[in-house]
């Protein structure tokens, strides 16, 4: 299994504050990426990165903010959370450099906002 | 835009039965296509993939054939096992981008 990691697993929250979700991978991956995963949806990507202090939009990434200051971690942030935004958040790790352009997946940040 | 469509759920199958779970995609170009499946309680994990019109991916009695000329990518297991059930997803992933695009995602549930 690839070397990915999120926390916390479980999250409860109020309506308004902030929320941060941690992935760290220790495969030295360049890609990284958050996708959530809600009913109905499939998974559906949020914001993603290709290399350090790189990152771009997803489809749906309004409300969301990433940053990436070290290649292992990627950190994605809900400046201030609504109850639209309970889902279960999931982080990927891919290399299309070393001929790796499968994404691995991470076991999930299950959110719930109150 | 890239889409994925892949047929609704539930599907509930008795042990050893052959299981097909149907998906379509529109894409410009030629995009690369897998299969993740998710079993409960955990994160997705590689099922199988192709990355060309022709290929055949293949993994644990699952088979997927890349078919340009039908836009599909089924998943099909000859003899399912209870152990199977879960949750599969089709997606695509164009030759522009390395984000992954996926279906809905179709739940399985094999019987004793």
């Amino acid at each position: 299994d690839a070397g990915i990691t999120q926390s916390p697993r479980h999250k409860v929250t109020e309506t308004g504050t902030p929320v941060t979700l941690r992935c760290h991978q220790t495969e030295n991956h360049r890609y990284m990426y958050w996708y959530r995963q809600d009913p109905g949806h499939g998974l559906r990507l949020i914001h993603y990165s290709y290399g350090v202090k790189d990152t771009d939009k997803g489809e749906v990434s309004d409300g969301y903010s990433v940053s990436r200051s070290k290649t292992e971690d990627f950190l994605l942030t809900l400046e201030s959370a609504t109850s639209s935004q309970t889902s279960v958040y999931f982080c990927a790790i891919s290399d299309p450099g070393q001929g790796a352009d499968t994404q691995y997946f991470g076991p999930g940040t299950r959110l719930t906002v109150l | 835009g890239d889409s994925v469509t892949q047929m609704e759920g539930p599907v509930t199958l008795s042990e050893e039965a052959f299981l097909t779970i149907n998906c379509t995609y529109t894409a410009t170009g030629y995009p690369s296509l897998f299969w993740y499946v998710q079993y409960p309680g955990e994160g997705l994990q590689l099922l199988l993939k192709a990355t060309k019109a022709d290929d055949k991916g293949s993994n644990k009695g699952f088979e997927a054939t890349y078919r340009k000329e039908t836009t599909s990518f089924h998943l099909e297991k000859g003899s399912v096992q209870v152990s199977d059930s879960a949750v599969y997803f089709c997606a695509l992933q164009s030759n522009s981008g390395y984000a992954l695009n996926f279906g809905k995602g179709t739940s399985l549930l094999v019987t004793p």
